[in-house]
């Protein structure tokens, strides 16, 4: 079983949906959670930031830590076709080594 | 914001010769840096942790003797693949991360724009 499962995609959702990206984890240690968005052939960018669990809002992204059940998800409200991504879900125990679940692929056609 | 910047950004070169990539800090000191590798369409698998001045820890399954890791200051650190072949083609990515490795709150990772790197 991986550490962090995540649905690899394609996702492809309308302009101006609602997306939910989830993934889910193994390790109870896990404390820092983290969510990235990468373009294609291009380094990960950090999207939302989350420590134990709870709700994090960040103009149309939202981050939910479930931790008892070991379960994250991002929203992302109002898409937009450049919201167009891979989002990589990722976690940590002392927020520097990262683990990663698989990404998925997101498409917002306008 | 801090910037990591990653040279080459991608480069070819046939089998057997060996190819260094530099990860830079631009506007922080970098006490730690990660050496990942991603494959296509698949997640980042981290390869090894950079602490500047002192050897690098790698993961397992990761060869040491053909992944060499230099953080020779807090500002750059460089991977270099030693007598690549084919199979080691891939996306190299490096992230830093400013302040000790535990300290408290979140030292967020920065990730550099990554490297890919083809064998012939």
């Amino acid at each position: 079983q991986k550490e962090v499962e995540q649905d690899p995609g394609p996702l492809s959702v309308p302009e101006g949906a609602i997306v939910s990206l989830n993934c889910t984890y193994s390790n109870s240690a896990f404390q820092y959670f983290m969510w990235y968005r990468q373009y294609s052939r291009k380094g990960p960018e950090l999207l939302m930031y989350t420590y134990s669990s709870g709700n994090k809002e960040d103009g149309r992204f939202t981050a939910q830590v479930d931790k008892s059940s070991k379960y994250i998800s991002l929203f992302i409200r109002d898409s937009q076709p450049s919201d167009s991504a891979t989002y990589l879900c990722a976690m940590s125990k002392y927020g520097n080594k990262l683990v990663f679940g698989a990404g998925t692929i997101l498409r917002v056609k306008s | 914001g801090a910037v990591v910047s990653q040279h080459p950004s991608r480069v070819i070169c046939k089998s057997g010769t060996s190819v260094k990539i530099e990860c830079r800090s631009l506007d922080f000191q970098a006490t730690t840096m990660f050496w990942y590798r991603q494959f296509p369409k698949k997640s980042l698998m981290l390869m090894a942790t950079s602490n500047e001045g002192s050897k690098a820890t790698y993961e397992q399954g990761v060869e040491k003797d053909k992944f060499l890791i230099n953080h020779a200051s807090l500002t750059l650190s460089t991977l270099t693949v030693t007598s690549a072949h084919p199979e080691d083609s891939s996306f190299y990515i490096c992230s830093a991360l400013a302040g000790g490795p535990f300290s408290s709150g979140a030292n967020v990772l920065t990730f550099g724009a990554g490297s890919r790197l083809t064998v012939l």
